[in-house]
């Protein structure tokens, strides 16, 4: 059964502190891990999709990593408008996703 | 391109009561979805379509239906309203899946549905 964990549920950060997120997850076979921004009272956004371990891409201050088991969401030097919930998840079927609980992130200036 | 667009933002319904919540894209795209979201759990699917006339249960259908008469739309009925369904109701629409390229779904805005 596919499955996927994120952690920690919630992370408050000072602008400037620089963290990771973490997304585990056990799936039968791996076609495609996705992180989402979603901000309050919005659907998600998509940030990025990971193939393969190994396998990163970057965008502005976030940097997404993939092993085997689990993926990182790296938050290098944050700001403010960082703040928002990081929302992982794993392709299943026709293109469908299974969605983690997310990790609510604050930036305090 | 507006994108995913759905209406209402937010809807009180009675017990008992039935509705049709709506959504529409503008990007052509081959698949959408619906998905609700309840506090401190992750979105659940509740049906997809891969095209127009077709459409499938997700994880969580029980309570909804679903119809695909053109490309663009994608309504969810809600019939028999039930407390269960108080959520936040996301529509999602993407490619088909094709080697490649990322797939993302875009999202709608969302519809707040409280049953009372």
């Amino acid at each position: 059964e596919d499955q996927v964990t994120q952690s920690p549920e919630a992370l408050r950060l000072q602008e400037g502190e620089s963290s990771s997120l973490n997304c585990s997850y056990t799936v039968s076979g791996l076609r495609g891990l996705f992180w989402y921004r979603q901000d309050p009272g919005k659907g998600p956004e998509f940030l990025f999709t990971l193939y393969s371990a190994g396998e990163e891409k970057e965008k502005e201050r976030l940097k997404a990593t993939l092993t085997k088991k689990e993926s990182f969401l790296h938050i290098t030097a944050p700001k403010p408008e960082d703040s928002a919930t990081y929302l992982c998840a794993l392709r299943t079927g026709a293109n469908n996703l299974f969605f983690g609980t997310g990790t609510r992130l604050t930036v305090i200036p | 391109n507006a994108g995913v667009t759905q209406t209402p933002k937010f809807r009180i319904l009675k017990i008992g009561q039935s509705m049709t919540l709506q959504c529409t894209q503008d990007m052509n795209h081959n698949y959408m979805y619906w998905y609700r979201q309840d506090p401190g759990m992750g979105l659940k699917l509740i049906y997809y379509s891969v095209g127009a006339g077709i459409t499938d249960k997700g994880e969580v259908p029980n309570g909804y239906n679903v119809s695909r008469s053109t490309t663009e739309d994608f309504p969810l009925r809600l019939e028999l309203a039930a407390p269960s369904q108080t959520s936040v109701y996301f529509c999602a629409s993407s490619w088909a899946l094709t080697s490649g390229i990322d797939n993302e779904q875009f999202f709608g805005p969302g519809t707040r549905l409280t049953v009372l």
